[in-house]
């Protein structure tokens, strides 16, 4: 069972708008969360990370927020380049498990110019 | 430049071969990793070394086996490839930090038939 779930295998978006995209999680052990983006052939690269003390951390044009009482949590990119166009992967990682992370399944973002 | 060299890049193999994928970080990380890809499942975790003479199952690691050979590298072993572990692998390094995002090579695309 994936404790880590990105529901949305794709997303589309036009240039310029707002892109979110959502990851839930189901273990209550898990305590800090990242986003990693892949191109195609290549492999990911780490994007931006919160803490569960946190609700929101911002770096950019990039956003994560956090909502532990839904085990939710979203990526905002505001404005969206066609650049971004990539697969987004949702990790986490469990309390005194080092820095082991658990990935989600992944959802693809296209932004159309 | 610095970073992950994972080799070969692509491999094509018949069931009941062996082979080794070779992993190598210039970073001076403590930790490395070995995932798989496949569509939908995002990445999950094969085998991991926290740290140089350490080894440690992941989720997926039947049909595997890993060797941390120095800091620097981590080779992961088909012994009887099946078709089952037709992916992509992407080796990875990082600090044993809780937070600290992973560093990963661009991957190896193995097909099994």
């Amino acid at each position: 069972d994936q404790q880590v779930k990105q529901n949305s295998p794709s997303l589309s978006v036009q240039e310029g708008r707002i892109s979110i995209l959502n990851c839930d999680y189901t273990n209550s052990m898990f305590d800090y969360f990242l986003w990693y983006k892949k191109y195609p052939a290549e492999g990911p690269t780490f994007l931006i990370s919160i803490s569960s003390i946190k609700d929101k951390n911002e770096d950019g044009r990039f956003t994560v927020f956090l909502n532990k009482s839904a085990k939710h949590l979203s990526l905002h990119i505001v404005p969206s380049q066609p650049g971004d166009s990539a697969v987004y992967f949702c990790a986490a990682n469990k309390r005194h498990a080092g820095n082991m992370l658990t990935f989600g399944g992944g959802t693809r973002l296209m932004v159309k110019p | 430049n610095a970073g992950v060299t994972q080799t070969p890049k692509f491999q094509v193999l018949k069931t009941g071969q062996s082979m080794t994928l070779q992993c190598a970080q210039d970073m001076n990380h403590n930790s490395m990793y070995w995932y798989r890809q496949d569509p939908g499942m995002g990445l999950r975790l094969i085998y991991y070394s926290a740290s140089e003479g350490t080894t440690d199952k992941g989720e997926v690691p039947n049909g595997y086996n890993v060797s941390r050979l120095n800091k620097r590298e981590f080779s992961l072993r088909l012994e009887s490839a099946a078709p089952s572990q037709t992916s992509v692998y992407f080796c990875a390094s990082s600090e044993n930090r809780v937070g600290y995002g992973y560093t990963f090579g661009s991957g190896t695309r193995l097909t099994v038939v």
